[in-house]
């Protein structure tokens, strides 16, 4: 079973500020399945990012992913104040625990 | 626009059952494979299950395999998910959601959700 494993658990920034989110699996992994989504307080996820670096539709350009093997990253170039939220990995069926990105 | 509308949540005691629907509109329903996510308070989402577009194939996680049953029906662009011998561990938000590829779980559109409680 492919465990996954993000960090750190919460990233504190300020607008205009880049994150950087990890994401390691347990084992070497195909990049094909590798998702990365969002979720703000009350609302449903939403898919940010597929294939380790394929943008989803509507999703802006300050959003990418990279990676291979076990470590990938989700980079936020320049944070807006909508950025503020949790955000998952997901390899195949499997989700990460989260990490939350907050307003320092 | 994409809209999917789950409904059916609810408080039920152990051991019962509960029937989820999901109403879509917006797109061609019967093309696209569908899934069943759920997430628990506090907790990072957990996938169910997904289903063929012609309803001819289906996959459970192993934590709801034998209780949990993913169905469609194309005539009604209707997604269900029939939950039985419920448990305290199955209180969460329940979701469904269209998948962006074929037998892919990346899942690109999303309802908003119906909360199941599982308590006597």
């Amino acid at each position: 079973e492919i465990v996954l494993t993000q960090s750190p658990g919460t990233l504190s920034l300020s607008p205009g500020e880049r994150a950087a989110l990890s994401c390691r699996t347990s084992q070497s992994v195909s990049s094909h399945s590798l998702a990365w989504y969002q979720q703000r307080p009350g609302q449903a996820p939403r898919l940010l990012i597929y294939a380790t670096s394929s943008r989803a539709t509507g999703i802006p350009d300050r959003f990418s992913g990279s990676g291979s093997g076990t470590d990938f990253t989700l980079t936020i170039r320049r944070l807006e104040p909508e950025d503020f939220a949790v955000y998952y990995c997901q390899w195949e069926t499997t989700f990460g625990p989260g990490t939350e990105v907050e307003v320092k | 626009e994409v809209q999917l509308v789950e409904s059916g949540g609810g408080l039920v005691q152990p051991g019962g059952s509960l029937r989820l629907s999901c109403g879509a509109s917006g797109f061609t329903f019967s093309a696209y494979w569908m899934s069943w996510v759920r997430q628990a308070p506090g907790k990072g989402p957990e996938w169910l299950a997904h289903i063929r577009p012609d309803g001819s194939g289906t996959k459970h996680a192993e934590s709801v395999k034998g209780r949990f049953t993913i169905s469609r029906d194309n005539t009604k662009n209707s997604l269900y998910l029939q939950m039985n011998d419920l448990r305290a561990g199955d209180t969460a938000v329940y979701y469904c959601a269209r998948e962006l590829v074929g037998g892919v779980v990346d899942l690109e559109s999303w309802g908003q959700g119906t909360l199941v409680t599982v308590s006597s």
